[in-house]
């Protein structure tokens, strides 16, 4: 079965440039998740969606970071004016529910690398 | 706020011993913990989960955790550890009214042959 898609699966991007990174959720799962992951670190929170509604986007870590899930299914992270701190690789999740104990589903990420 | 410590960052052991990976957290209200496992390259797969009820949990691949609320633990363990075990090991608390599921910083597992 289709599990959580991310694309691209690396992105080099120079120093100011903006990037978009997607993420196709498993079909029919209300909530998506963003995560920043740095080397040899654990995920970090960015924000969350239950569908179509951003709920919680206090993990952005400037406003140079936007995410959108308009239509309640694909995610579209932005990164403007990208920076070399903003190098790591991006993760998506998904839940098929929006309940505290359902387990997130996770993309293979993309890797950013900000030259 | 809550969080999550992960005091090793590798563990070494050898094949065919009992493993543990260790994980406190902290959390306001119930805890709902998870453990996820991430192979290079690869996103986070689920192994348990934490709700209610009996202290010993189990997963996948042989795994399970143990769940301690007064020590504000949840340690993964096995009771015979496979090479193919190695990997990287992620605790994870969500809690409160918070949606978000907060991640440790993770411990590498090394099972040696």
């Amino acid at each position: 079965g289709a599990g959580v898609s991310q694309s691209p699966r690396y992105k080099v991007a120079k120093r100011g440039q903006d990037v978009a990174l997607r993420c196709d959720p498993i079909s029919g799962h209300v909530s998506l998740f963003w995560y920043q992951q740095a080397l040899g670190q654990g995920p970090e929170f960015l924000t969350y969606f239950q569908n179509e509604a951003q709920l919680d986007k206090s993990g952005l870590p400037s406003d140079r970071f936007f995410a959108e899930r308009p239509e309640g299914s694909v995610s579209t992270l932005k990164i403007q004016r990208t920076q070399q701190e903003d190098s790591a690789v991006y993760l998506c999740a998904s839940s098929l529910i929006g309940t505290k104990d359902s387990p997130l589903h996770f993309g293979n990420g993309t890797r950013l690398t900000v030259t | 706020a809550q969080s999550v410590a992960q005091p090793e960052d590798q563990v070494n052991v050898a094949e065919g011993n009992p493993l543990t990976v260790k994980c406190t957290y902290s959390v306001s209200g119930n805890p709902y913990l998870f453990w996820y496992v991430q192979y290079p390259n690869r996103g986070l797969q689920f192994l348990l989960k934490y709700i209610t009820g009996d202290n010993l949990v189990k997963g996948s691949y042989g795994f399970e955790a143990e769940f301690n609320k007064s020590q504000t633990s949840f340690h993964l363990k096995k009771p015979s550890a496979l090479v193919s075990d190695s990997a990287l090991y992620f605790c994870a608390v969500r809690g409160g009214g918070y949606q978000k599921v907060t991640f440790g910083t993770g411990t590498k597992l090394q099972v040696i042959p």
